[in-house]
């Protein structure tokens, strides 16, 4: 069993409706970050959170520690959209991070 | 600034040789990663320096790979000698202990 998984594995949605990718995580964490990597390959940091709910534009990344479980929301999902988000716990002992296999996300127009 | 930069973006080599990696981090950030991507692993973490010193190299596949950090603005990963399944995008990223910022990776192909 993968420390961190996330759910689904591939989401192909149309333009404008709610997505959410879900993360959940065995290890012990001092925070989780969401990661999102476009087509071209680049790797983009969009969240790193240790409690509660973070809001950036039409991205909302959430976490409930005790249930070690985030989610990450879209909403008005755009193609540009499209791209592979990662999710990654941070331990608590330094900086590693611990990756999930990540969720490849295509909205169509 | 300019974001983590890496160099160079493609590097295509034939088994055996030495392949150099370098990065440069965003000044300020005192954290230093090494990653690779596959298809069939995803995202690995290979190393981690925080202020220069090798924190956590427990990813570094084998004695064939090392890195190293010689000062606060430069790091080095380097693979010597290079065979066709280290084969993979290499990124470099760096963090002040929040985000984490990533170059725009390595494509390395090994012949």
């Amino acid at each position: 069993k993968n420390e961190v998984e996330q759910s689904p594995q591939n989401l192909t949605a149309q333009e404008g409706e709610f997505i959410t990718i879900n993360c959940s995580y065995s290890v012990g964490i001092s925070a989780l970050h969401w990661l999102q990597q476009h087509p071209g390959g680049g790797i983009v940091s969009l969240f790193m959170l240790s409690s509660g709910k973070k809001k950036h534009g039409r991205l909302i990344a959430t976490i409930n520690i005790q249930e070690k479980h985030s989610s990450l929301h879209i909403t008005a999902s755009h193609p540009r959209d499209s791209a592979v988000y990662i999710c990654a716990a941070q331990e608590t002992s330094g900086s590693r991070l611990t990756f999930g296999e990540g969720t490849q996300l295509t909205v169509n127009p | 600034d300019a974001g983590v930069i890496q160099s160079p973006r493609h590097e295509v080599t034939e088994m055996g040789q030495e392949v150099t990696l370098r990065c440069k981090p965003i000044s300020g950030h005192n954290s230093l990663f090494w990653y690779r991507q596959t298809m069939m692993r995803g995202l690995e973490l290979l190393i981690y320096f925080n202020n220069n010193v090798p924190i956590d190299d427990s990813g570094m596949p084998e004695d064939r790979f090392s890195a190293k950090m010689p000062n606060a603005s430069f790091s080095t990963l380097k693979i010597q000698p290079s065979e066709p399944r280290d084969s993979a995008v290499y990124f470099c990223a760096s963090s002040s202990g929040q985000l984490v910022f990533f170059g725009s990776g390595t494509q390395l192909s090994v012949l």
